[in-house]
């Protein structure tokens, strides 16, 4: 069963800080991994998206990797702001037959002045 | 640009009322999705539209949810009869093309539903 485990679970860092969000999965075969930012009461919103020869992305003060040999990934945030706080969501898609992306339950950040 | 306009926002009704939620997405997109939320989850793919055909709907429990997206534009997921668990964050999602996960899906802010 696909299936994608996001640690921690939650995140209390103090603003200016890094901070690294960790994704596990076991989906087969791999398409593409996701991490989403969804902000309280919103949709999710794409950050990077990675396939299997990308082992690095960054999208401003995001950085993304992806180790498509012990299949996990990492979502590493440098400085954080106030506007950091949000749930991070890993998604993985496998390759071939029906869509249906596996997500992952999240990590809550919650970034304190 | 408007992005995917989701309707209503919020909807609190009581057990074995119908319900009906609506989806504008981003104009030019091909690719529709419904997804369920619940707290402190990653969403759910429930069904996903190419233009106005449903594909992938295994999701999608079919005895008391239905949708629809008539002329490949907007489209309504309606539930009936509503049942307590069903109390969830509804998400509509939108992408340009139908390459399936290659695709970016701009996301709406979601109908928060309470049942009673």
């Amino acid at each position: 069963k696909n299936q994608v485990e996001q640690s921690p679970q939650s995140l209390i860092i103090l603003e200016g800080k890094n901070c690294t969000l960790q994704c596990n999965y076991t989906v087969s075969p791999f398409s593409n991994l996701r991490w989403y930012k969804q902000d309280t009461g919103r949709g999710p919103v794409s950050l990077t998206i990675m396939t299997f020869s990308e082992n690095t992305k960054s999208n401003g003060r995001y950085t993304a990797t992806l180790d498509a040999d012990t299949k996990q990934s990492s979502l590493h945030i440098t400085a954080s702001q106030l506007s950091d706080s949000a749930s991070y969501i890993c998604v993985v898609s496998a390759q071939g037959g029906s869509y249906i992306p596996t997500f992952g339950r999240g990590t809550s950040l919650i970034v304190h002045p | 640009e408007a992005g995917v306009v989701q309707s209503p926002r919020y909807k609190i009704i009581e057990k074995k009322q119908p319900v009906a939620f609506w989806c504008n997405p981003i104009s030019g997109h091909n690719t529709l999705y419904w997804y369920l939320q619940n707290l402190g989850q990653g969403p759910e793919l429930l069904i996903r539209y190419e233009n106005e055909e449903a594909v992938d709907d295994s999701q999608l429990p079919k005895d008391r949810f239905s949708a629809e997206r008539l002329k490949g534009v907007d489209s309504t997921l309606k539930i009936q009869p509503a049942e307590l668990g069903d109390s969830a964050v509804y998400l509509c999602a939108s992408s340009l093309g139908t390459s399936g996960s290659a695709d970016t899906q701009y996301f709406g802010p979601g109908t928060r539903l309470t049942v009673l």
